[in-house]
């Protein structure tokens, strides 16, 4: 099947610092990524979905300035905690879908601790 | 706008027992199903899918699932499960592969 990277894993940052988490597909061109965010013991919140050269679209209550969404390539898509605080901690999960795909891959997650 | 319930938030079961997790939903169109696996720390796997054809959908390890549209049911089933399936269950729901609509999740936990 499909496969989707998500790097790094985990991530544990100063309070006041930008992360930054790469998601790419390797085997597909993915022309829609998803970002969803996972608390404790939660179910999966969709953040954002962006379609490759365009602006991404927020979920409402997602911070756009805080939460940067970069979708350059076909293959790779970003996602940039600007000026991360604990509250920010948290499990950060992409998906990506192809042209005529109906499902979405999953990467691995990234735990993003904020001290 | 759609929905998805899962009414068990856990479910214990010993080894080698049968084990359904629930789900259902709700939605103004027609929709495709799923059922994830999460393991401790990790991603989403996915277990099956129902996009149409056969109710009856059978996936990875063992499971299966029935979709029944009077029901609006997308229940989970194994017949024998493993500690190795202890893991957080997700169904999910899709207008034709549009934004994902996940469930609240369902701890599975077995017991030796």
């Amino acid at each position: 099947g499909a496969v989707v990277s998500q790097h790094p894993s985990w991530v544990i940052c100063k309070s006041g610092t930008s992360v930054k988490i790469e998601c790419r597909s390797l085997d597909f061109q993915a022309t829609t990524m998803f970002w969803y965010r996972q608390f404790p013991k939660q179910s999966l919140m969709l953040m954002a979905t962006s379609n490759e050269g365009s602006k991404a679209t927020y979920e409402q209550g997602v911070e756009k300035d805080k939460f940067l969404i970069n979708h350059a390539s076909l293959t790779l898509s970003t996602l940039t905690v600007t000026s991360a605080h604990p509250e920010d901690s948290s499990f950060y999960i992409c998906s990506a879908r192809g042209t005529y795909q109906n499902i979405q891959y999953f990467g691995a997650g990234t735990r993003l601790s904020v001290l | 706008a759609q929905s998805v319930t899962q009414l068990d938030s856990q479910v214990p079961v010993f080894e080698e027992a049968p084990v359904e997790l629930r789900c259902n939903y709700s939605s103004s169109v027609s929709v495709y199903l799923f059922w994830y696996v999460q393991y401790p720390n990790q991603g989403l796997q996915l277990l099956l899918k129902y996009l149409s054809g056969s109710t009856l959908v059978k996936g990875i390890n063992g499971f299966e699932a029935e979709f029944n549209k009077s029901q609006t049911s997308f229940h989970l089933r194994k017949p024998s499960v493993h500690i190795s399936d202890t893991a957080e269950y997700f169904c999910a729901v899709t207008p034709y592969g549009q934004n994902f609509v996940f469930g609240p999740g369902t701890r599975l936990s077995v017991l030796p």
